[in-house]
């Protein structure tokens, strides 16, 4: 499996500022992925990041509130720009394993928007 | 309709007894179906992964999977208090880029 580390692993911020998150996996993987699990909720994918091209979304989500970077096979961030209450949540790192079959996860980042 | 689609619960059992977990997909042709336990204030963790039908064993747990009925489940037998969490049930569509579809999860409590 891989070793995902992801930073901050909770933030409280002010409302109308932005947070990066960033997401280190130990090995080198085609593609990343970035999940919002908000309160009592499950997982929502908000998109997929590809080194060297640009993020693919999906729907609901748009790159000008989520900026993603894939600078290179094994680190990616995800910003959540101009932040309102309604963007607390959990924000999930996530890889495929060997094979592309099962996800591993990162411990997440816990983010309180006031 | 969701895609994937399980009871959210909450799910209470004695512990000793079996905790059974259901979710239902619709995509007919996923082939790749995967139970997380997530406990609260963590990150989801694997399981139980299954690929064919049938039952697959993994100590405690045994996941099942019926393509026909497109009904995958999750049995832990002999419920320990540490089970109580929530499973996450997750399934890879055809045609996607190889990420998960979630449920909504189900809340199990094991009472001891």
């Amino acid at each position: 499996s891989a070793v995902i580390s992801q930073k901050p692993s909770r933030d409280i911020c002010q409302r109308g500022t932005s947070l990066t998150i960033q997401c280190q996996v130990d090995s080198q993987v085609t593609m990343m992925f970035w999940y919002r699990q908000q309160p009592g909720q499950s997982l929502t994918l908000i998109a997929t990041a590809n080194q060297g091209s640009e993020a693919t979304y999906e729907s609901g989500f748009v790159i000008d509130k989520f900026p993603i970077s894939r600078p290179n096979l094994t680190f990616s961030t995800l910003t959540v720009s101009n932040m309102s209450p309604e963007d607390s949540s959990i924000y999930l790192c996530s890889v495929n394993g060997v094979g592309n079959t099962e996800a591993f996860f990162g411990q997440g980042t816990r983010l309180t928007v006031v | 309709q969701k895609e994937v689609e399980q009871n959210s619960g909450p799910l209470s059992v004695p512990e000793g007894a079996i905790a059974s977990l259901n979710c239902t997909y619709s995509d007919r042709v996923s082939q790749s179906f995967f139970w997380y336990r997530q406990y609260s204030g963590k990150s989801p963790e694997l399981i139980m992964s299954i690929y064919s039908n049938g039952d697959k064993e993994d100590g405690r747990f045994t996941a099942q999977l019926n393509k026909a009925s497109q009904y995958v489940s999750l049995l832990i037998r002999d419920s320990q208090p540490s089970d109580s969490a929530t499973y996450l049930c997750a399934v890879i569509s055809s045609g996607s880029a190889r990420q998960l579809t979630f449920g909504s999860g189900t809340q199990l409590t094991v009472l001891p």
